[in-house]
């Protein structure tokens, strides 16, 4: 299947910093990605819809000043968590098309998460 | 809004039990997933059915999707503790978000 890359995979940060998440695809151009978040032994909720050049589509209750969004390239999604509090501290999961394979199928193509404390 | 109810949450066996995970909606969909994921890392697709009545096999895994595509399970046969994981299952119309399934934490002890 298709490779999803996330960087970094852990990260631990003080309060009221920000932090900067980066999804690539790897061996495809993903137009679409998805920014989720998870909770322990909880399934994904799904934040936002990255989509390349031009505004992600953010989720009800997601606050878009707080998770910033930038996808500017075929490959690359960006998430920035905001003046970070201890409540966003969470497993970050992005998500990928590939076109390639996809098609109808609606397959998404997980990147390995981050991993994000706020002390 | 679609939904995805699957069952069950929890689930603790002991090696080389079958077992069955259902995934169901009143919703239909155009393809079903279900996906593993393991502590600390993304899922990873198993799998996605696409037509009514469909059965899949990976190895010891089977798959169907509902004769209405509204639903879908996952039978295990002869666990092992290399199944445990969490399973996800996830809809979606064409070229729409997924919905997923609450997830089930298999437990396969040895």
């Amino acid at each position: 299947g298709a490779v999803v890359s996330q960087h970094p995979s852990r990260v631990i940060c003080k309060s009221g910093t920000s932090v900067k998440i980066e999804c690539r695809s790897l061996d495809f151009q993903a137009t679409t990605m998805f920014w989720y978040r998870q909770f322990p032994k909880q399934s994904l909720m799904l934040m936002a819809t990255s989509n390349e050049g031009s505004k992600a589509t953010y989720e009800q209750g997601v606050e878009k000043d707080k998770f910033l969004i930038n996808h500017a390239s075929l490959t690359l999604s960006t998430l920035t968590v905001t003046s970070a509090h201890p409540e966003d501290s969470s497993f970050y999961i992005c998500s990928a098309r590939d076109p390639r394979t996809s098609g109808d199928f609606n397959e998404q193509f997980f990147g390995p998460g981050t991993r994000l404390t706020v002390l | 809004t679609q939904l995805l109810e699957q069952s069950p949450q929890f689930l603790s066996i002991q090696e080389g039990e079958n077992l069955t995970v259902y995934c169901n909606s009143s919703s239909v969909f155009s393809s079903l997933q279900w996906y593993r994921q393991e502590p600390g890392e993304g899922p990873v697709l198993l799998v996605t059915v696409v037509t009514g009545g469909e059965v899949k096999k990976l190895k010891r895994l089977t798959f169907q999707f509902g004769d209405a595509r509204k639903d879908s399970s996952l039978h295990i046969t002869a666990a092992q503790p290399g199944d445990t994981g969490l399973y996800l299952c996830a809809g979606g119309a064409s070229g729409s978000r997924l919905t997923f399934g609450e997830g089930t934490q298999l437990t396969v002890n040895p």
